[in-house]
Parts: C-alpha cells; structure tokens; sequence
C-alpha cells in the first residue's frame, strides 16, 4: 500500500464548478500536509500547508484533513481555466525531514 | 517571499558529460536543501538531503557518486550528474526549507534534462 494515495485523474470540470480533490494516507504518525499545485513543466507550488484536523481556507481554496479516517481533501471554489493543472498532496512525517507526495490528480477547467 | 530558482532550466548534452545544476534560495537562508526527480506524469521521487556544510544524505537507490551534491553555502546547492548516459534523462526538481523542520518546502522551477 502506498504511503499517499491519489486519483491521477484527469478530473475534467467545467469554468465556475467546485473542485474536490482527495488523498488518502496509510501512516497515523502523519502530522503535516501539504497540497501543491504544478503546471506543465514547472516545479509545485505551496497551495495549503495544515496540521491539525478540521478545515483551513484561503481565497478559493479549503484544505480539509481528518485524521480519524486518514483522509485529506482541497476544495477550489469558482474554478478557472488557469486551475488547469497537476495537484499534488504531500505529507511529512514527525521526524520533519521528508516530504512523500501522491501521484498528483490532473485537474482541467474548461472554458 | 520564498523563492527557489533552479539553474539551467533546460539542458541537451552528449552522453558521457557531466551536468551541473544550480539551486538557490533567493530570499531566505535555507539550512536544507532538497532533490527531487520527476519522470513524465509520475509524482516527485526524492533523491537526497542536503544540509548547509554537510555531506548530503541520499535515498536508497540513488548512486551517491553518480549524483553529486554540494550545498556549500545557506543560499546555494548543487546537483552534478555524473557522466551522464540517456537513461539519466529526467526532470530534477530542488526545493530548500525556511528555518525550523516542520516548516515546508519551497521548490524551483525545475531543470529538463536530456542526455542524446
């Protein structure tokens, strides 16, 4: 079983939707999450980084963990096409030295 | 504030080279400094840590002489490929943390290289 898993996807939506990515962990000793964002060709950047259960927003984002069902979540609110891209969901364990992210969910918001 | 800028962005060489890559943290020191590598539609796969002034720590796998780290300075570390042959062609991706460990990571934009 993978440490994170991810539905690669493509998640195809249509301009204005909600967005609802997910992942999955196996690890309880899991602390902190992260979900990044990659274009094409481009390193990930830092959306939404959380540590505690319960929701965390920012603009049109809302990261949501629940440790209880090991079970992360980042909604996007009134999607763009420039949301188009790859979503990744990392954790980091309690030693704080590394990141294990999950295969990434491609995501397209079309016109 | 937190960015990472990788150097070269792209880069073809003939195999049997070697390749230096540059990763810098423009506006923070950053005492670790990470590489990754990224094969097509496939998610990051960590190749090593790298601590200002230390030796790096590489995973499991990943050949320390093939793949060269020096991070000589708190803004500054680089990845040498090692007489590169094509199966090295890849996307390699450095990230560098802000201060305390439970911090995260802030990545560059990434080198491409292919090795003809």
């Amino acid at each position: 079983q993978k440490e994170v898993e991810q539905d690669p996807g493509p998640l195809s939506v249509p301009e204005g939707a909600i967005v609802s990515l997910n992942c999955t962990y196996s690890n309880s000793a899991f602390q902190y999450f992260m979900w990044y964002r990659q274009y094409s060709r481009k390193g990930p950047e830092l959306l939404m980084y959380t540590y505690s259960s319960g929701n965390k927003e920012d603009g049109r984002f809302t990261a949501q963990v629940d440790k209880s069902s090991k079970y992360i979540s980042l909604f996007i609110r009134d999607s763009q096409p420039s949301d188009s891209a790859t979503y990744l969901c990392a954790r980091m364990n309690t030693g704080f030295q590394k990141l294990v992210f999950g295969t990434g969910t491609r995501l397209l918001v079309s016109p | 504030g937190a960015v990472v800028s990788q150097h070269p962005s792209w880069v073809i060489c003939k195999s049997g080279t070697s390749v230096k890559i540059e990763c810098r943290s423009l506006d923070f020191q950053a005492t670790t400094m990470f590489w990754y590598r990224q094969f097509p539609k496939q998610s990051l796969m960590l190749m090593a840590t790298s601590n200002e002034g230390s030796k790096a720590t590489y995973e499991q796998g990943v050949e320390k002489d093939k793949f060269l780290i020096n991070h000589a300075s708190l803004t500054l570390s680089t990845l040498t490929v090692t007489s590169a042959h094509p199966e090295d062609s890849s996307f390699y991706i450095c990230s560098a943390r802000l201060g305390a460990s439970n911090q995260p990571q802030h990545f560059g934009d990434g080198t491409r290289l292919s090795i003809l």
